[in-house]
This record gives structure tokens, sequence and C-alpha cells, in this order.
């Protein structure tokens, strides 16, 4: 089963409005991982937050996890046509077996970015 | 410039007929990784490679084989390809422990097997 599951599945907004996807994990964490894939190309991470941060900032974006719910959030503010791509959570597997070497990513949720 | 290469990007082949998809860094990584992508599925991680000599199982191993003799190479062998493994395929790197480390990607190997 998928450790990490995406909300929405997919979400259409317009130019300069915000977006806003969600993960859900199972199992304890060291870190979580989003991950951006533009159609027909390989992921391109996105940023790292560690289980004991709350809250991480990289640009645009703005990333929140909430262990004790087993979810974190991705924010994209202002939004760009440039951002229409595919969105991944990934987590590492502490919990399976106690294993650091894996990660798992989730299903993804579709962003189109309207001009 | 820092890289993760993948060839074949397209291939169509047969039931049964061998073949290999090559994966290749630039980056000196130690831990190099195969994924498949399926619709609905996400990806799955079918082997990865913590070091030289060193592979592992990951979700959806079988039907694969890999070897990493160099640390810069990580082939991906179907021995004899079956139509559900029609996929799409990533190679990927990091540094040391995937867990703290981003992964770089390669563009991926669209696989048809009819």
């Amino acid at each position: 089963s998928q450790q990490g599951e995406e909300d929405p599945q997919a979400l259409s907004i317009q130019e300069g409005e915000n977006a806003t996807m969600n993960c859900s994990y199972k199992t304890s964490i060291n870190n979580l991982q989003w991950y951006r894939q533009n159609s027909g190309r390989g992921l391109v991470h996105l940023i790292l937050i560690r289980s004991n941060e709350r809250e991480k900032h990289s640009g645009r974006l703005r990333v929140t996890l909430d262990t004790s719910k087993k979810s974190s959030s991705l924010l994209i503010t202002a939004s760009r046509a440039a951002d229409t791509a595919s969105y991944f959570c990934a987590t590492d597997a502490r919990g399976y077996g106690g294993a650091t070497n894996k990660l798992i990513f989730g299903t993804g949720t579709l962003l189109a970015v309207q001009p | 410039e820092a890289q993760v290469t993948q060839n074949p990007r397209y291939l169509i082949t047969v039931t049964g007929k061998k073949l290999t998809v090559t994966c290749s860094q630039n980056m000196n990584h130690e831990y190099m990784s195969w994924y498949r992508q399926d619709p609905g599925l996400g990806l799955r991680q079918i082997y990865y490679s913590m070091n030289v000599e060193v592979t592992d199982k990951g979700d959806v191993p079988e039907g694969y084989k890999v070897s990493r003799k160099e640390k810069r190479n990580f082939p991906l062998i179907l021995e004899s390809p079956s139509p559900n493994q029609t996929s799409l395929y990533f190679c990927a790197s990091s540094s040391r422990t995937v867990s703290n480390q981003p992964q770089h990607f390669g563009d991926g190997t669209r696989l048809s097997i009819l």
C-alpha cells in the first residue's frame, strides 16, 4: 500500500491564485520530501522537511508538517502557468522494519494553472 | 552539468526479448535506484543500490535484475519481458542515504512490451 496519499488528485486554478496540496502518510518518518514532475519528464526535488520541523519555505513554496496527524501540505503562492505539473510527496520508510534507505512516493496531485 | 542519464528514452519490443536500460550518473553518488511509474499507482521502487556491489530489492522486483559494478552505472535488466512490464521507468541517484538527501532523477524510459 502507498505510504503517501496526495489530495486532491487533480487541481485546476487560475494564474496568480494559491495552490494547496496535501499528503497523508501511515507510519513514522524521519523526513518528508516534495517533488514536481513536468509532463514526460523526471521528478525534480522541491523541498525536504525533517520530522522535527513544522514549516519550511523555499521561494514561493511553503511546506508544513504535522507529525501528530501524519500529514503535510505544499502551498504554492502566486501560481504561474509554468507551475503546471504533478506534485508528489515522498517519505522515508522508517517504521517499515526500521529501514531508512527507501523512499516511498504517493500517487501525486496533478496541478493545472490556467493563464 | 550534474545529471542522471537513461537510455533508451523509448523502446517498443516483444515478449521474451531480453533488454537492458542503462543508467549513468556523474555526481559520484553512492545511492541509486530504479522506479516504475504506472497510472494510479505512483512511483514504485524496483531495486536500489547503496554502493558498488550492494543491491537490494524494492517493492516490485519480480521480473527485473540489476547490477552495480561501477559507482556511476546502474543498469536495469529485463531477462524475459512481459506485457505487464510496460511502464515508464525512472533511474534516480542521491548521495548517501536517500532518507535525508534529494533524489536526482533521469528523464525516464518509456517501455512498451507487445
